[in-house]
C-alpha cells in the first residue's frame, strides 16, 4: 500500500517570503501522480499542482513549485513570494496511475504572518 | 475542471438518525468518491460510486453504515446511518478530471450530538 507522509505539521512564513512543505511518499508503483492540494478555512480543497512521476522536469504553477525527487521519492512544495491567502492546510496526495484513488498525507497547517 | 455542489453545506444530527449528503457535477463523470476528513485530520476515502453499479467501499467502511447511490452520471448520495458523534466530519466529494486530476466539493460539515 502507498503512503504519504507529511513531516511537519505546522509552518509559518513572512508575507513575501518563501517557504518549502516537505512530502515523502513510499510506493513499488512505476506509473503514478502527486499532487498538492491546498484547503484554506473555507474547507473546499483546490488543487494547487501537479506532477507525473514520468516526467522528470518540475512542475510550476506561478509562484508554486515542486522539487521532485524521484529516487529518494520525495515531493517537496514550493511557495515564493507567499501572500496572506497562502494561510491554509496544505497536503499532499499521491494517486497511482490508472486508479483515480487519492491517498492524502496527514497534512502541513501554513500560516502567513503579515 | 468540473463544478461541483454539495448539499447540505452543514448539519447538526441527533445520534441515532441518518444524513443523506447530495453531490451535484456540471458534466457527466463516470466516476464519484466520497471522502471523510475527521477533524483535525486528512482525508480518508469511503467509496468509489460508479453509475449503474453497486459502489466499492475502502477497508473500513461498510454499505450498512454508508450506503450510496448513483443513479445517473451527474449525481450522487451518501448516506450516513445511524449516527453517532464519531461520524462529526467533513464529508467530500469529488470527480476525476483531465490529466488524471481530482476536483473536489465544497462539503458537508456533520456535528452528530
Amino acid at each position: 500500500a502507498q503512503t504519504v507522509t507529511q513531516s511537519q505539521p505546522e509552518m509559518s512564513v513572512q508575507e513575501a517570503e518563501t517557504v518549502t512543505l516537505s512530502c515523502t511518499y513510499d510506493t513499488s508503483e512505476s506509473n503514478y501522480y502527486l499532487f498538492w492540494y491546498k484547503q484554506p478555512p473555507s474547507r473546499q480543497m483546490i488543487l494547487v499542482i501537479r506532477q507525473e512521476a514520468y516526467k522528470q522536469q518540475n512542475a510550476t504553477e506561478n509562484r508554486f513549485s515542486v522539487n521532485f525527487q524521484k529516487a529518494a521519492k520525495s515531493f517537496s512544495l514550493k511557495i515564493s513570494d507567499s501572500q496572506l491567502g497562502d494561510t491554509a492546510m496544505y497536503f499532499c496526495a499521491f494517486m497511482k496511475g490508472g486508479s483515480e484513488k487519492l491517498v492524502f498525507g496527514k497534512g502541513t497547517k501554513l500560516t502567513v504572518n503579515p | 475542471s468540473a463544478v461541483i455542489s454539495q448539499k447540505p453545506s452543514r448539519d447538526i444530527c441527533q445520534r441515532g438518525t441518518s444524513l443523506t449528503i447530495q453531490c451535484q457535477v456540471d458534466s457527466q463523470v463516470t466516476m464519484m468518491f466520497w471522502y471523510r476528513q475527521q477533524p483535525g485530520q486528512s482525508l480518508t476515502l469511503i467509496a468509489t460510486a460508479n453509475q449503474g453499479s453497486e459502489a466499492t467501499y475502502e477497508s473500513g467502511f461498510v454499505i450498512d453504515k454508508f450506503p450510496i447511490s448513483r443513479p445517473n452520471l451527474t449525481f450522487s448520495t451518501l448516506t450516513v446511518s445511524n449516527m453517532s458523534p464519531e461520524d462529526s466530519s467533513i464529508y467530500l466529494c469529488s470527480v476525476g478530471g483531465a490529466q488524471e486530476t481530482q476536483y473536489f466539493g465544497p462539503g458537508t460539515r456533520l456535528l452528530v450530538l
